[in-house]
This record gives structure tokens, C-alpha cells and sequence, in this order.
């Protein structure tokens, strides 16, 4: 069973601060790493993709990846109150295959 | 406007009673998928499609049933809904046919209850 692991949660950091998300995942194999952010009762948006080892940086958010210790993080600086969400890991492994979720953090950014 | 259509939004039910969920994409992606997703239990898969007449189960098939006749339309099928498909439903769909799945669009989603 291929599995990407995430904290639950929930994560709270002040107005401001820098968030930082973590996921896990089993297969060594796997190839790209995603990021979705859902609003409570909406759907998953990507916000992240990243493909190869090091960091990706995209305006207040940088992806993550160290394929070595299997590990994708997402950090968001100056954290906002409409930052609020649960955060989806997803993963892609290789061959003929779906994406496979992590079952998300919680993030709680307290103005 | 690139998107992924679902309908109904919002949906009740009883037990027993045959429903189908339409999901329609414009962005002719080979992949479709359906999900299911619960408190605490995250996303969950439950059918996918690589492509036209090409479907697989995902992690909870059970009580489903989908079909692909064409490129933008996947259908989710609940023959006899039960209380336990009460839930929060998610059509996605992407680029990637038989390499999988890529990066998804989603529906809106769908919450269904079924009484």
C-alpha cells in the first residue's frame, strides 16, 4: 500500500508567521509531488507542484522535496487569516497510476 | 472557461433509490476520477478512467458504478444508496491518460445524504 502521510492537525501560527506543512511518503519510486489547499466545504486547488529535489518558490510559498529521506514540505511566509485551510500532499507514482492524497493539515492562522 | 461540472450540487435522498452524479469536463483530459471525502478520512478514491471506455476501481468501489462512454463525460452511478454514501463527492480530471493521473482540476463537488 503506497502511502503519503500528513499531521492532521490542526496548526495554528499567528498573522505573520511562517507555516510549515510536512508530508511523508513509502514509495521511493515516486516522481511529482502536489500541493492543494481546500477551503472548508469547497473543492482542492493546487497551489504547488515540484518535481526534482530542493526548493520551488512560487510569491509567499516554497515547496520542498528531499526524495533521499521521502519527505515534500510546503512553507507559507508572512501567513495570512484567508490562509486557513486543510492543505492536501498528493503524490505520483511511477507507471499507470492515480495520484495518492495525504488526508491533509489543518491550518489555522490566528489574526 | 476550463472546468470540471457536477451535478447535482446538493442532493437528498432515501435509501434505495437510484441516483446518478454527472460530471462533464471541457479541458478534453484523457484522466477522470471520482473521490469520496469524509471528516477524517481525507480524499478517497473511488473509480478512475485513463481514458474512453477505460475504467479502474480506486480504494472504495463498493456501491458504485461508473462509465465512460465519452471523453468529457464520467458518470457516477449509486444503483441503491445507502445511509453510509452520505458524503462530500469530487469529479476531477486531467491530462496524463495512461501515465495517470497529473495535475487535477475538481468539481465544485457534490454533497449527497442519503436518509
Amino acid at each position: 500500500q503506497k502511502e503519503v502521510e500528513q499531521n492532521s492537525g490542526p496548526l495554528s501560527v499567528p498573522e505573520g508567521a511562517i507555516a510549515s506543512l510536512n508530508c511523508t511518503y513509502s514509495d521511493r519510486g515516486s516522481q511529482s509531488f502536489f500541493w492543494y489547499r481546500q477551503y472548508s466545504g469547497k473543492s482542492p486547488e493546487l497551489i504547488m507542484s515540484i518535481y526534482s529535489n530542493g526548493d520551488k518558490e512560487d510569491g509567499r510559498f516554497t515547496a520542498q522535496l528531499n526524495k533521499a529521506s521521502q519527505y515534500v514540505s510546503l512553507l507559507i511566509r508572512d501567513s495570512q487569516p484567508s490562509d486557513s485551510a486543510t492543505y492536501l500532499c498528493a503524490v505520483k507514482n511511477p507507471g499507470n497510476t492515480p495520484l495518492v492524497f495525504g488526508k491533509g493539515t489543518r491550518l489555522s492562522v490566528i489574526a | 472557461e476550463a472546468q470540471v461540472t457536477q451535478n447535482p450540487r446538493y442532493l437528498i435522498t432515501v435509501t434505495g433509490k437510484k441516483l446518478t452524479v454527472t460530471c462533464s469536463q471541457n479541458m478534453n483530459h484523457e484522466y477522470m476520477s471520482w473521490y469520496r471525502q469524509d471528516p477524517g478520512l481525507g480524499l478517497r478514491q473511488i473509480y478512475y478512467s485513463m481514458n474512453v471506455e477505460v475504467t479502474d476501481k480506486g480504494d472504495v468501489p463498493e456501491g458504485y458504478k461508473v462509465s465512460r462512454k465519452e471523453k468529457r463525460n464520467f458518470p457516477l452511478i449509486l444503483e441503491s444508496p445507502s445511509p453510509n454514501q452520505t458524503s462530500l463527492y469530487f469529479c476531477a480530471s486531467s491530462f496524463g491518460g495512461t501515465s495517470g493521473a497529473n495535475v487535477l482540476t475538481f468539481g465544485a463537488g457534490s454533497r449527497l445524504t442519503v436518509l
